[in-house]
């Protein structure tokens, strides 16, 4: 168990609908990292905050938004949802920002029909 | 625009059969360098970070190396449990990360 816990686990939803994924980061990490996982692609950085404020963007569609809570928890909100969106939505976290060692949660797997 | 391969891309070991994976990579300016282990529907699980060429590290059988164009990850003596899908990502001065498509090991006992 790495310490990072991203829920729901599993969602299913349609085509042009909204939703939402949660991380919580280790107790004491800063920094929140975004990922998509799908099998065309392989893992894609998406965007990284750090206490709370945006730090790096990665290749994050404009449909794509994210943001990270006073408590440190981040949310990852997807919208206008397209059958190419489906994949797993990985969230990491690390104490600090910079080349440190990240730890990942288990994964949201979104399936789009 | 940042970049890394890695290859191959699946490698089939006997057991106690030493290889390595290669990285190769090109960054505009490097921060750190990245080994990660994922196993089938988890999330990658942190090995080594690398900063600067010459660096090495080791963990178990496991060792990573850093050269201004690639690294290496050399498994020696592997055994089945070593078995998994190996990443390597790149994370450039700014901050953005890449990942390479990953290197699936197979140890057979």
């Amino acid at each position: 168990d790495s310490g990072v816990t991203q829920t729901p686990k599993h969602l299913i939803t349609a085509t042009g609908q909204r939703v939402t994924l949660r991380c919580s980061p280790r107790s004491g990490d800063l920094s929140v990292y975004w990922y998509q996982q799908s099998l065309d692609q392989g893992l894609q950085f998406l965007i990284h905050y750090y206490n709370g404020e945006e730090r790096a963007k990665g290749n994050i569609l404009e449909r794509f938004s994210a943001q990270q809570f006073p408590d440190l928890h981040s949310e990852l909100n997807l919208s206008s949802l397209e059958l190419g969106d489906s994949a797993l939505y990985f969230c990491a976290s690390s104490l600090a920002t910079g080349s440190t060692e990240a730890f990942f949660g288990q994964g949201t797997r979104l399936t789009v029909v | 625009e940042d970049q890394v391969t890695q290859s191959p891309e699946a490698l089939r070991l006997q057991e106690g059969e030493s290889s390595s994976l290669n990285c190769s990579y090109t960054v505009s300016g490097l921060r750190g360098l990245f080994w990660y282990r994922q196993d089938p529907g988890k999330g990658p699980e942190f090995l080594f970070t690398l900063y600067s060429a010459g660096e090495e590290k080791e963990k178990e059988r496991l060792k990573a190396t850093l050269t201004k164009k690639e690294s290496f990850l050399h498994i020696t003596a592997p055994k089945p449990e070593d078995s998994a899908t190996y990443l390597c990502a790149v994370q450039a001065l700014a901050g953005k990360s890449t990942f390479g498509d990953g290197t699936t090991l197979t140890v057979k006992p």
